[in-house]
């Protein structure tokens, strides 16, 4: 099946630690990004790649940190200089074609609590 | 890049009741899009809408575009319990950038 798969689906981090939270799709996008979601709010944009080893800070970046290695692939690392990373992590990505057109595709999302 | 005032930001509504969201820009947009999640799901791409005065219905789900195209809406006729969820319009993409703001968030009450 095509899709976007995201792991872990529940992820806790200690004080002072990073974590990576891993985003893959086989839908044969170009684009991806990374979004942050708090209770009741409306979704951020932390980071997002248009091609392969290519990507750009979006809103919120300071603290995160990404990769694009693989077309497929658009790994998160949430690091120690993230003051506040409890949130739902949401990853997704785009078919090519206009840009102005374009729609996403969500993955399930990542709780991360901070122990 | 381009945003987009949504309201309400929270309805409750008996089910069985309509309910209607609406989406304002102060700029003319291209097009709109609306998304819908699910408590505890991640968003799902519901429409788009690109020509001035569109309507497109989904079932009970109507979505409007403006004749200005600066406004839409998004009206559910005999809402059921399965139609809880936030809904977000989107403006287009601008600077490689999507914009999701708050949404509404539906509550239907059995």
């Amino acid at each position: 099946d095509g899709g976007i798969t995201q792991s872990p689906k529940y992820l806790f981090r200690k004080e002072g630690q990073n974590v990576t939270l891993s985003c893959e799709q086989n839908l044969n996008h170009d684009a991806m990004y990374w979004y942050r979601q708090d209770p009741g709010q409306g979704l951020r944009l932390i980071y997002y790649s248009q091609i392969v080893n290519d990507f750009q800070k979006g809103d919120i970046a300071e603290g995160y940190s990404v990769s694009r290695e693989k077309k497929e692939s658009f790994p998160l690392t949430v690091t120690s200089a993230q003051k506040n990373p409890t949130a739902f992590y949401l990853c997704a990505s785009s078919p090519p074609g206009r840009r102005s057109q374009e729609t996403q595709y969500f993955g399930p999302g990542t709780r991360l609590l901070v122990l | 890049g381009q945003q987009v005032m949504q309201i309400p930001q929270y309805q409750h509504v008996q089910e069985g009741e309509d309910f209607t969201t609406y989406c304002n820009s102060s700029t003319t947009l291209s097009n709109i899009q609306w998304y819908k999640q699910r408590p505890g799901g991640h968003p799902v791409f519901l429409i788009q809408l690109v020509k001035s005065g569109e309507v497109k219905k989904q079932k009970r789900l109507t979505f409007q575009f403006g004749e200005a195209k600066k406004n839409s809406s998004l009206h559910i006729t005999a809402t059921q319990t399965t139609d809880v969820g936030t809904y977000f319009c989107t403006p287009p993409n601008t600077g490689n950038q999507f914009y999701f703001g708050t949404g509404t968030s539906l509550t239907v009450i059995p």
